[in-house]
């Protein structure tokens, strides 16, 4: 499986904006990005995935380099709720491949 | 309905006790999962089922026995842990083929 590689930890402040980078230089054409979050105390939740273009939902938007080997997770305005460990994951497309492989993600610290 | 529920939400047993873990949902997938974390540690695939039948095994030890009854429904039998075992147990579900992952919000388990 191609590799993520996430900063440790990140900070932000309440209401900022937040770019969470991953980069994966390894990534192959039919790998698609994923990024799941995971609050403290609970399950992980699936935040955003995207394939080659830049992605928007309610929670976040996903921009994908032109090269495809880095992603930016973007919160538009952090909140307290936000504070979370962020997984950045690849996945390859195929109806049998159910693998999801978290890497070790970014903590991000929101501060009021 | 998009929640994976289980119980029980705590469970402390003896290393020579037998106990169960119970996982649920009803979004009509057909794709169940458990996962091991132990702390500060991302999540770790143990075993997926694809419609009602062991589709992975992650080479799991034998004193974890998973069964699925229905397609609603996925149980992990705990037989004679180890403390370190002691862990959190998440379970998922998704649509077959599979892309976005559902988490319940784990079973917190320690084995004495």
């Amino acid at each position: 499986d191609a590799k993520t590689t996430q900063p440790n930890s990140m900070e932000s402040n309440e209401e900022e904006p937040v770019h969470l980078p991953c980069n994966h230089s390894t990534i192959s054409g039919t790998d698609y990005i994923h990024w799941y979050r995971q609050l403290p105390s609970q399950g992980p939740e699936y935040v955003i995935h995207g394939l080659t273009s830049n992605v928007n939902n309610r929670m976040a938007s996903l921009a994908i380099a032109e090269d495809r080997k880095s992603s930016t997770l973007i919160l538009h305005r952090a909140t307290l709720r936000d504070a979370a460990v962020y997984y950045c994951i690849l996945r390859r497309s195929g109806g049998s491949n159910y693998k999801l492989t978290f890497g070790k993600g970014t903590l991000l610290t929101v501060n009021p | 309905d998009t929640e994976v529920t289980q119980t029980p939400k705590h469970l402390v047993m003896g290393m020579t006790n037998k106990k169960s873990l119970k996982c649920e949902q009803h979004m009509g997938h057909r794709a169940m999962y458990w996962y091991k974390q132990k702390a500060k540690k991302p999540p770790e695939l143990m075993f997926v089922y694809s419609y009602e039948k062991l589709s992975i095994n992650e080479s799991v030890p034998s004193r974890f026995s998973p069964e699925c009854p229905n397609s609603s429904l996925l149980n992990l039998h705990l037989h004679a842990l180890q403390p370190e075992d002691s862990a959190l147990y998440l379970c998922a579900s998704s649509q077959n083929p599979p892309e976005t992952q559902y988490f319940g919000p784990g079973t917190r388990l320690l084995v004495l």
